[in-house]
């Protein structure tokens, strides 16, 4: 399975844009690229997911490199519920698609 | 309100015990999934379901069990082979999800500690 590496950790000023990286180097062409939050002890939090196109929605916005071996989320105004850890993860388009791999995620935190 | 419930919120016991986690969603979803948390660590899949009555080991399955009577429906059995049962256990669902194209939702999970 294709895997995913963020940095462990980021920080950010409140109300300033945050670009949180993914590196996934051996995606392959249909996986999909998706999104997720988690606060401490609650379940993640859908965000945003895409193949090959930008995509944007109310939370969030996400980056996709034209060879699809790195992506970007990005919050335009990050507010101090924000901080979170971010999962960058890859879901396959295969007979074991519901499969997900989840690394060990970003830490976002926001300060005041 | 539409959601995935999971029960209890924490739970204990005892060393060499079985005990089951409740997963349930009224969202419809064809698909549900397990997940095992350790501190500071990510997500890893135990098992999933595309269907009803039907589904596959994930990474790290030994040790586990589940069962899908009931759409509605996913529980974990986390048996005593389970090395190291202690954790955080998330429940997710989606709809059928052939290409990867769906988001999960995910319950607000069961801590498990094991004395």
């Amino acid at each position: 399975d294709a895997k995913t590496t963020q940095p462990n950790s980021m920080e950010s000023n409140e109300e300033e844009p945050v670009h949180l990286p993914c590196n996934h180097s051996t995606i392959s062409g249909t996986d999909y690229i998706h999104w997720y939050r988690q606060l401490p002890s609650q379940g993640p939090e859908y965000v945003i997911h895409g193949l090959t196109s930008n995509v944007n929605n109310r939370m969030a916005s996400l980056a996709i490199a034209e060879d699809r071996k790195s992506s970007t989320l990005i919050l335009h105004r990050a507010t101090l519920r924000d901080a979170a850890v971010y999962y960058c993860i890859l879901r396959s388009s295969n007979t074991n698609a519901g499969k997900s791999t989840f690394g060990d995620g970003t830490t976002l935190t926001v300060k005041p | 309100d539409g959601g995935i419930t999971q029960s209890p919120k924490y739970l204990f016991r005892k060393e060499g015990q079985n005990v089951t986690l409740s997963c349930e969603q009224n969202l419809n979803h064809d698909a549900m999934y397990w997940y095992r948390q350790d501190p500071g660590q990510g997500l890893r899949l135990i098992y999933y379901s595309q269907i009803v009555n039907d589904f596959q080991k994930g990474d790290i399955a030994e040790g586990y069990s589940v069962s899908r009577e009931k759409k509605e429906s996913f529980p974990l059995t986390v048996t005593s082979a389970q090395k190291n049962p202690t954790a955080f256990y998330l429940c997710a669902s989606s709809i059928f999800d052939y290409l990867g194209n769906n988001e999960q939702f995910f319950g607000p999970g069961t801590r498990l500690t094991v004395l």
